[in-house]
This record gives structure tokens, C-alpha cells and sequence, in this order.
């Protein structure tokens, strides 16, 4: 079975600082993986994803995700947080092939002035 | 392009009631998904449909029925509402796409 730990159920930083989101998944399977993100009163968009070779995704909005087999963790980077990235995130899991995609609990991001 | 439309937006109903939430893709995705949203626990898979004429169920199930109409419909029906069932409801297409959600039905059970 897979799960998806993310670790902090509420993150804030300052305009400028580094957003640094954290997830950690279990499978027992080489995972794909994905980060999307909420606004506000609507539905999940696609932040990025990882499915096989380069460990280091780019995603939109400036972010990045860095898949670290060895951890078991796909962490979710930006250098400079802007007050619109303020949102819920999630980080999720699926097997190839699979159907069923599994979501953390997310992490909310708040950004201070 | 309109993406994945749910239908209502919001809901309010007693006890007891019934009501179908309604969910249709453009996207011409193979299969839909019905989740549900509750404060710290993430996104939950209630049912899915990997293509038309199949449905299976998710983590959470009970409680839930569903219907795969055609290949752009996929209906969540509540047959007696509980309040444990006052949740955010969204409905997700793909096909070897990552998902593309709805908007969202917020639904409250009293």
C-alpha cells in the first residue's frame, strides 16, 4: 500500500524567504509523484510531477521537487515566496499504471508581509 | 474550454435527505474520480470510474453510490445524508493525464 506523510500542517514564511514544503511517501514500487496546489474555494491544479528519470522537477510559479529515493521524500522548494503563493499544497503518490492516486494531508501556506 | 464541471456548488440538507452531485468532463478523459475534503485529512477517494461501465470503490465508500452515465458523467448520489458526510466534494477526470479537478461541491448535512 502507499501513503503520504507531509510533515507540518501549517507552514508560514515571509515575502522573499524559501518555501520549503515537506513530504515523505512510502510504496512499495517505484512511485510516481505530484504536488498540487489550492486556492481558495477551488479545485486542485498540478503544481509538477515526477515520474521517472531527472530527480529534480520544475513546476510552475518558480516551484521545484527534488525526489530523494534514498529518504523517501519529495520536498517541495521556492526560493523567494510571493504573498500569491499563499494556498493549500498537496503531495500525492501513485504506482505506474494505477489508477488511485493518494494525498497527503496538506499543508497550508501562509506569507507574511 | 470548461475542464470538469460539478454541479451544485453548494448544498445544505437535513438529515435523512437524498441528492445526486453531478460531475461532467470536455477533456474526453477515460476515468473520473469522486474525492471528498475534510480539515487535515487530505483528499479522499470515495469511488472511481477507470473507463465507462466500470466503477469501483475508494477508501471511503460507505454511505456513496455512483453512477458512470457516459463517458463525460460521472454522479456521486447521497441516499440518506449523514452529518459525517458534510464535506467538500470534488470530482476529477484523467486519462494519461495527471488529474483535472472540478471546483468543488461544499455540502452540509444538518
Amino acid at each position: 500500500a502507499q501513503s503520504v506523510t507531509q510533515l507540518g500542517s501549517h507552514v508560514s514564511v515571509s515575502e522573499g524567504a524559501l518555501v520549503l514544503l515537506r513530504c515523505n511517501y512510502s510504496s512499495s514500487v517505484p512511485p510516481y509523484l505530484f504536488w498540487y496546489v489550492q486556492y481558495p474555494n477551488q479545485g486542485l491544479q498540478l503544481l509538477l510531477k515526477y515520474t521517472t528519470g531527472a530527480t529534480l522537477v520544475k513546476g510552475i510559479n518558480g516551484f521545484e521537487a527534488e525526489f530523494k529515493k534514498s529518504e523517501t521524500s519529495f520536498h517541495l522548494t521556492k526560493p523567494s515566496a510571493h504573498m500569491s503563493d499563499a494556498a493549500e499544497y498537496f503531495c500525492a503518490v501513485k504506482r505506474w499504471a494505477a489508477q488511485k492516486l493518494v494525498f497527503g494531508q496538506g499543508t497550508r501556506l501562509t506569507i507574511n508581509p | 474550454n470548461a475542464g470538469v464541471t460539478q454541479t451544485p456548488k453548494f448544498q445544505v440538507l437535513k438529515t435523512g435527505q437524498s441528492m445526486t452531485l453531478q460531475c461532467a468532463q470536455d477533456m474526453n478523459h477515460n476515468s473520473m474520480y469522486w474525492y471528498r475534503q475534510d480539515p487535515g485529512m487530505g483528499l479522499r477517494l470515495i469511488y472511481y470510474s477507470a473507463s465507462e461501465g466500470t466503477t469501483d470503490k475508494g477508501e471511503v465508500p460507505n454511505g456513496y453510490n455512483v453512477s458512470r452515465l457516459n463517458k463525460r458523467e460521472f454522479s456521486l448520489r447521497l441516499e440518506s445524508a449523514a452529518p459525517s458526510q458534510t464535506s467538500v466534494y470534488f470530482c476529477a477526470s484523467r486519462s494519461r493525464s495527471p488529474l483535472h479537478f472540478g471546483n468543488g461541491t461544499r455540502l452540509t448535512v444538518t
